[in-house]
C-alpha cells in the first residue's frame, strides 16, 4: 500500500517532557510536510522539507524540529512540550507540485 | 503573503438542501485549489483539486466553482445528506515555490434528517 504512515495515533505526555513523532512515506515523493491543526481546527504549515532545502515556518517556536534519514521519513521532534502545543500534527508528502499531496492519518497530542 | 478567507464557519441544512461553502483568497498567482472534508477524529479526506485552467468541475453530490477574477471558490453540495455532516476545509497553494498549501479556516456542517 502507499500512503502516508503517521506513529502513534495518539500520544498524552506532562509539561517538559520531550516527544517524537515518526512519519513515512512509501509514494516515492521527494518533498514531505509537517502540518499543526489546533484546537480550533486551524490548520497551519510548520516545515516543508526535501533533500535539497528545509523551510520553516517562520511562527514555529524553536522546540519544535524535524528530522530527515532519508526523503521517506520526517519525523518532527518536540523538546520540551507546552500546553499550547496540544494539536493533532499532520504528516503530507507531494512529488514537487502541490497536485498529488497526500495526508497522513494525524497524530494527536494531548499535554497535561 | 496569501491569505484565505472560508465564510460560514457553521452551517445547517436539511436533508436534500443545498449547501454552499465559499473561500476568498488574495493571490491573483495561485493556481491549485483544494476541497477537503474532515469527520471528527479522522485526517483530512480530499474532494476534489481544481487547476486554475478549469473554473466549473463537478464531484459525486457536489460541484466546486472557481472564479479566478474575484479570486473567490465555491463547493456546492447539491443535495446533501447527514453523511454530509463534517468539517470541510479549502486550501491555496502558496505561488513562492515552497508548495505549501494556506488553508481556510474552516466549516462545520451540519445535516439535518
Amino acid at each position: 500500500e502507499t500512503a502516508v504512515f503517521q506513529t502513534p495515533n495518539y500520544h498524552v505526555t506532562q509539561v517538559g517532557n520531550e516527544v517524537s513523532f515518526n512519519c513515512k512515506q512509501t509514494l516515492g515523493h521527494d518533498t514531505m510536510y509537517w502540518y499543526k491543526q489546533d484546537s480550533k481546527k486551524l490548520l497551519k504549515i510548520m516545515f516543508s522539507y526535501n533533500n535539497k532545502q528545509l523551510i520553516v515556518n517562520e511562527t514555529v517556536p524553536r522546540r519544535f524540529s524535524p528530522q530527515s534519514s532519508d526523503k521517506a521519513h520526517l519525523n518532527l521532534r518536540i523538546k520540551s512540550v507546552e500546553p499550547e502545543d496540544s494539536a493533532v500534527y499532520l504528516c503530507a508528502s507531494s512529488a514537487g507540485t502541490v497536485s498529488d499531496y497526500t495526508f497522513g492519518s494525524g497524530t494527536r497530542l494531548l499535554v497535561i | 503573503g496569501e491569505q484565505v478567507e472560508q465564510r460560514p464557519p457553521h452551517l445547517s441544512v436539511r436533508e436534500g438542501d443545498s449547501a454552499v461553502i465559499t473561500c476568498t483568497y488574495t493571490d491573483p498567482n495561485s493556481y491549485y485549489f483544494f476541497w477537503y472534508k474532515q469527520e471528527p477524529g479522522a485526517s483530512l479526506q480530499l474532494l476534489m483539486k481544481v487547476f486554475s485552467s478549469t473554473e466549473i468541475n463537478e464531484g459525486q453530490g457536489f460541484t466546486v466553482l472557481l472564479n479566478k477574477k474575484d479570486k473567490r471558490l465555491s463547493l456546492n453540495l447539491t443535495a446533501a445528506h447527514p453523511g454530509d455532516s463534517a468539517a470541510y476545509f479549502c486550501a491555496v497553494s502558496a505561488s513562492s515555490g515552497s508548495w505549501q498549501l494556506i488553508f481556510g479556516s474552516g466549516t462545520q456542517l451540519t445535516v439535518m434528517p
